[in-house]
């Protein structure tokens, strides 16, 4: 069975803090993506590696960095965050391009 | 102009009617949409790609493919209450540097009525 998974559900961080959020996914998947969801702007694409070390940024990278070092783990850094940063956090892979991508189940992330 | 635009919603539907959910694309060069459906705290599964003009049909879904006009939709038939939930429509696209990612539309909110 397909599986993603992220490291926490729920995160409550206090501004200025330095936040990581891991993905993790079973499926050998080539690609894999960092989104943040919010109401009325939909999935928007953060970052996304097409292979390991590999990185591209996507359409809201700022505030952001990731590192994929192992083929299964992404993972996305806040390096000081901001109120403006609470939102819901998924990552998803894929086999690339066309193929289905697969979501995790979402971190939702508070900053105070 | 966004590149992926859909009726934010909600849509009302009874149940047992037809929904039909509309989804228009600025890329021209687009050549794979999919359909994610969307449960409230849940996040996003894939239930239907496609990737030629004309009808695609799954079970109850039905996916519709015009590229001259820009266009895609999702037909649900025989609407049930467990079809209530958000649809996202994606389009695959490139890169700057020629990688695939998908743009998602910010979705439309379906509620089936019993």
């Amino acid at each position: 069975d397909v599986k993603v998974t992220q490291s926490s559900r729920y995160l409550v961080k206090r501004t200025g803090e330095k936040v990581f959020l891991e993905c993790v996914q079973d499926m050998d998947h080539e690609n894999m993506f960092w989104y943040r969801q919010d109401p009325g702007l939909g999935l928007r694409l953060i970052y996304f590696s097409y292979d390991v070390k590999m990185k591209e940024k996507g359409d809201i990278p700022e505030g952001y960095s990731v590192s994929r070092e192992k083929k299964e783990r992404f993972s996305l850094i806040l390096e000081s965050a901001s109120t403006n940063q609470t939102s819901m956090y998924l990552c998803a892979s894929s086999n690339g391009g066309a193929e289905t991508q697969y979501f995790g189940p979402g971190t939702r992330l508070l900053v105070l | 102009q966004k590149e992926v635009e859909q009726n934010s919603g909600p849509l009302s539907v009874p149940e047992g009617a037809i929904a039909s959910l509309n989804c228009t694309y600025s890329d021209r060069v687009s050549q794979s949409f999919f359909w994610y459906r969307q449960y409230s705290g849940k996040s996003p599964e894939l239930i239907m790609s496609i990737y030629s003009n004309g009808d695609k049909e799954d079970g109850r879904f039905t996916a519709q493919l015009n590229k001259a006009s820009q266009y895609v939709s999702l037909l649900i038939r025989d609407s049930q209450p467990s079809d209530s939930a958000t649809y996202l429509c994606a389009v695959l696209g490139s890169s700057n540097f020629g990688n695939e990612k998908l743009t998602f539309g910010t979705g439309t909110r379906l509620t089936i009525i019993p």
